[in-house]
């Protein structure tokens, strides 16, 4: 089955910088790969997906870039704000006809923004 | 306003008390799922359901229990709870009947298992 590997587990930057999430993934028939934020005391939250037919997508200050022969997506947050502080998940499903089109989700990266 | 809520948000039981923690969704989602969530470990798959009266299991499914006999709500059962079920507990649901698109999350019921 599928399974998702995300690093760095922390992350620390200093703010105004960048900040990349790396995740790699095993099934090659995965097409989807969504980006949660969770803050502190709250569920996650989507800020970002890509799907297969795209190598990158963009919104504002983030970004995620997904290499298909690789087997690996990336996000990157540019011009970190103290408000980006959260632990950030990655996931990927394959909506294929042997698919049950579940989520596996990586294990998280804390990202902390030194002020 | 949208969204999912779930309840008790924080319970301490003993093990063995059947505990039911309650989630209801407000936007008409076909699909809804439950997760767990401990250290390192990311979110697990504990049962999802993409219709009333269809559940299937998830990653993580031993010692839980689901039914979705109305579209709004999907109530996650624990019949004899152990010390090993103590974690975050979070309910989502999705327009998409499948989960392949964006997942609402509640606020996340934390459970201890004494």
């Amino acid at each position: 089955g599928e399974n998702v590997e995300q690093h760095p587990s922390t992350l620390s930057v200093q703010e105004g910088d960048s900040a990349v999430i790396k995740c790699t993934y095993s099934d090659s028939a995965s097409n989807y790969f969504p980006w949660y934020k969770q803050e502190l005391g709250k569920g996650p939250q989507l800020i970002i997906d890509i799907r297969s037919n795209v190598g990158e997508k963009k919104d504002q200050r983030i970004a995620v870039t997904l290499n298909k022969t690789a087997k690996h997506f990336s996000l990157h947050i540019t011009e970190t704000q103290p408000e980006d502080s959260a632990v950030y998940f990655c996931a990927a499903s394959s909506t294929g006809l042997d698919s049950n089109y579940q989520l596996i989700w990586g294990a998280g990266t804390k990202l902390i923004i030194k002020p | 306003e949208a969204q999912v809520t779930q309840n008790p948000r924080y319970l301490i039981t003993v093990t063995g008390k059947k505990l039911t923690v309650t989630c209801s969704q407000n936007m008409n989602h076909e699909y809804m799922s439950w997760y767990r969530q401990d250290p390192g470990l990311g979110l697990r798959q504990i049962y999802y359901s993409m219709n009333v009266e269809v559940t299937d299991k998830g990653d993580v499914p031993e010692g839980y229990k689901v039914s979705r006999k109305e579209k709004r709500n999907f109530p996650l059962i624990l019949e004899s709870p152990s010390p090993n079920q103590t974690s975050l507990y979070f309910c989502a649901s999705s327009l998409s009947r499948t989960g392949t698109g964006e997942l609402f999350f509640g606020e996340g019921s934390r459970l201890t298992v004494l």
